[in-house]
């Protein structure tokens, strides 16, 4: 089975400093990887996937991540956060070929002050 | 184009009653799956329909949970008895049948057993 750490359950930031959401999973075979974000009383919206190729992924909102093979991490990062980006943020992986089911990270508060 | 949709938003209901959750795809989205979140955890995987036929349910934690979809349409989710751990917020996804460009996911459906 996979399986996805999210390191922090919370991060607190100051509006307009760079985050650094991490993630890491465990798999021996190719997976995609994704981050969805849920703004408070709304459901999940995907931010971003890694399917294939450029290693470097660019979301919505500002947001982009960096798969790491070697490491198996998926870090999602954004250089100037705002008040608006405080939600809970959670790390999915599906194992390739196909989509399939999602294993999720237990998701990342991040909290921005003013 | 209408999103997936789940109705209710919230329930609130004893232990040992009935509730049935209902979810409505993304009209023409073969795949329909139902995750579960349990406060404090990870967003667990229950089902995957393809059409009307059960993909693989090997999240369904035992048989106190029946899922349906008729028709290849909307989908229910029976809890039937309710126990305390019962609680937490459903989730429905859905995707167009041989994607992987990801599911949309609905806004969740929040089941409190007392």
């Amino acid at each position: 089975a996979q399986s996805v750490t999210q390191l922090d359950s919370q991060v607190p930031v100051f509006e307009e400093a760079p985050v650094e959401l991490r993630c890491n999973y465990s798999s021996s075979v190719s997976v995609y990887l994704f981050w969805y974000v849920q703004y408070p009383n709304q459901g999940l919206q995907l931010l971003l996937k890694y399917l294939s190729g450029s290693t470097l992924v660019k979301g919505i909102n500002g947001f982009e991540a960096e798969f790491n093979k070697s490491q198996t991490s998926f870090h999602l990062r954004k250089p100037s956060v705002h008040i608006s980006d405080t939600a809970e943020y959670f790390c999915a992986v599906s194992r390739g070929s196909t989509l399939g089911r999602l294993y999720f990270g237990r998701g990342t508060q991040l909290t921005v002050w003013p | 184009e209408a999103g997936v949709t789940q109705f209710p938003s919230h329930s609130v209901i004893e232990k040992g009653q009935t509730v049935t959750l209902r979810c409505d795809p993304i009209s023409g989205h073969d795949n329909l799956y139902w995750y579960r979140r349990v406060m404090g955890k990870e967003i667990k995987f229950l089902l995957h329909f393809v059409k009307e036929s059960k993909q693989d349910e090997s999240g369904m934690p035992n048989n106190r949970f029946l899922a349906e979809r008729t028709g290849g349409t909307y989908s229910t989710l029976k809890v039937q008895p309710a126990e305390l751990e019962d609680s937490g917020v459903y989730f429905c996804a859905s995707s167009p049948w041989g994607t992987v460009a990801g599911y949309t996911f609905g806004s969740g459906t929040r089941l409190t057993v007392v």
